[in-house]
């Protein structure tokens, strides 16, 4: 079946430690999404990219990098400098941009907590 | 004024009520719109697309009001299984941060 998968659905993370959550998609989609949702809270985007070795900040990159080296894999990096990095990580992605009549398919997440 | 809003309730009712949500955006430039539903801890997923003419999914119907800027979700028939939040998604049509999401509305069905 083609979708997005993310890994791990939970990950913990000690103080001062760098993680990286993984998505791929096998939808032949242009453009990938990451998006960061606390408790209670709508969606913020973190990163974005249309086109493969291209990305861009969201509303909240700080504390964040992304690659995008291939065209069905995004992985975000949670760094040391993201002070309050629990929340749940969504993925997504859409077909390209010209085509705006395409909605966003997301992944089943990402929790990441603190130790 | 945010680009999307929508009342975050929750609307609480019961088994078998009509319920209706409304969403409006801010950039008239928008050119397609969504409704996703997100369970408890889950992804959001894709409800339904919301087309000019408007449209209906079984017990779901969806509007598009271009001139006041507002789309809404009807949902009849309400089940205990519609519990969830809705979302209402705008994509803005721009190279970039085109997908613009509501804070979403949460519904909670009652038996």
């Amino acid at each position: 079946d083609g979708g997005i998968t993310q890994s791990p659905k939970y990950l913990f993370r000690k103080e001062g430690q760098n993680v990286t959550l993984s998505c791929e998609q096998n939808l032949n989609h242009d453009a990938m999404y990451w998006y960061r949702q606390d408790p209670g809270q709508g969606l913020r985007l973190i990163y974005y990219s249309q086109i493969v070795n291209d990305f861009q900040k969201g509303d909240i990159a700080e504390g964040y990098s992304v690659s995008r080296e291939k065209k069905e894999s995004f992985p975000l990096t949670v760094t040391s400098a993201q002070k309050n990095p629990t929340a749940f990580y969504l993925c997504a992605s859409s077909i390209w941009v010209g085509q705006s009549n395409q909605p966003q398919h997301f992944g089943d997440g990402t929790r990441l907590s603190i130790l | 004024r945010k680009e999307v809003e929508q009342d975050p309730g929750p609307f609480n009712v019961p088994e078998g009520a009509t319920v209706a949500f409304n969403c409006t955006y801010s950039n008239s430039a928008s050119q397609s719109f969504f409704w996703y539903r997100q369970d408890c801890r889950k992804e959001p997923k894709l409800l339904m697309s919301v087309y000019s003419s408007g449209n209906e999914d079984g017990r779901f119907t969806a509007q598009l009001n271009r001139a006041s800027q507002y789309i809404s979700l009807l949902i009849r028939d309400s089940k205990l299984s519609d519990s969830a939040t809705y979302l209402c998604v705008v994509n803005i049509g721009n190279y970039g941060q085109n997908f613009v999401f509501g804070p979403g509305t949460r519904l909670s069905v009652l038996p």
